[in-house]
């Protein structure tokens, strides 16, 4: 069964740090997410992206984060200047265009 | 208003017991729902889809009532690895689908 695919499932990075998360979607799938969930939290959306742009943000996705998908596979989510409030699970999922969105195992990350 | 509400439990049952969790929307024009699990610190996982007014799928049954705004999810014979959170998700289409806290079920030996 296809599935979408995450790297690392855990990284731990210092404060003021940059990080990528990647992800790998589905390979036939055209739209794709990033959510996050802080421990304990609901799981929240962060952005879509659809045809090389975004399609859809939310407020929590600031100047601080950027997507991008660089060679027609990865879609990865780079967050600069990592606070300590950014340590959360940040899922990635993606959709075709008569599926359900599929979710990868998510990336642990703790900043410290 | 929230897009969905659901009671955060915890439910605490027996194994082999049958729950029900309910769920109401707001938006009269929401046709279709979805309902994922998630385990805990794990990603979300669809269990089933709501088209029309209801779904079965072995021991789950979802139920949707247009009427009352409600979707409903029963779980018969409970077991042990349904411990997790349950989620109504509305469908949106090619938008990013809107989690709330969803409920948490606890099966017990």
């Amino acid at each position: 069964e296809p599935e979408v695919t995450q790297t690392p499932s855990h990284q731990v990075t210092q404060m003021g740090q940059e990080v990528i998360l990647r992800c790998v979607p589905i390979s036939n799938h055209l739209y794709f997410y990033w959510y996050r969930q802080i421990l304990g939290q609901k799981v929240e959306f962060l952005v879509s992206f659809y045809n090389n742009e975004i399609s859809e943000k939310s407020e929590i996705f600031d100047d601080q984060f950027s997507v991008e998908r660089p060679d027609g596979s990865n879609f990865t989510l780079k967050i600069r200047s990592t606070k300590l409030e950014d340590s959360a699970m940040y899922f990635c999922a993606s959709k075709g265009d008569d599926t359900e969105a599929f979710f990868g195992q998510g990336t642990r990350l703790t900043v410290v | 208003r929230k897009e969905v509400e659901q009671d955060p439990g915890p439910f605490n049952v027996p194994e082999g017991a049958t729950v029900a969790f309910n769920c109401t929307y707001s938006n009269s024009a929401s046709q279709s729902f979805f309902w994922y699990r998630q385990d805990c610190r794990k990603e979300p996982k669809l269990l089933m889809s709501v088209y029309s007014s209801g779904n079965e799928d072995g021991r789950f049954t979802a139920q949707l009532n247009r009427a009352s705004q409600y979707i409903s999810l029963l779980i018969r014979d409970s077991k042990l690895s349904d411990s997790a959170t349950y989620l109504c998700v509305p469908y949106t289409g090619r938008r990013a689908l809107t989690f709330g806290s969803g409920t948490r079920l606890q099966v017990q030996p």
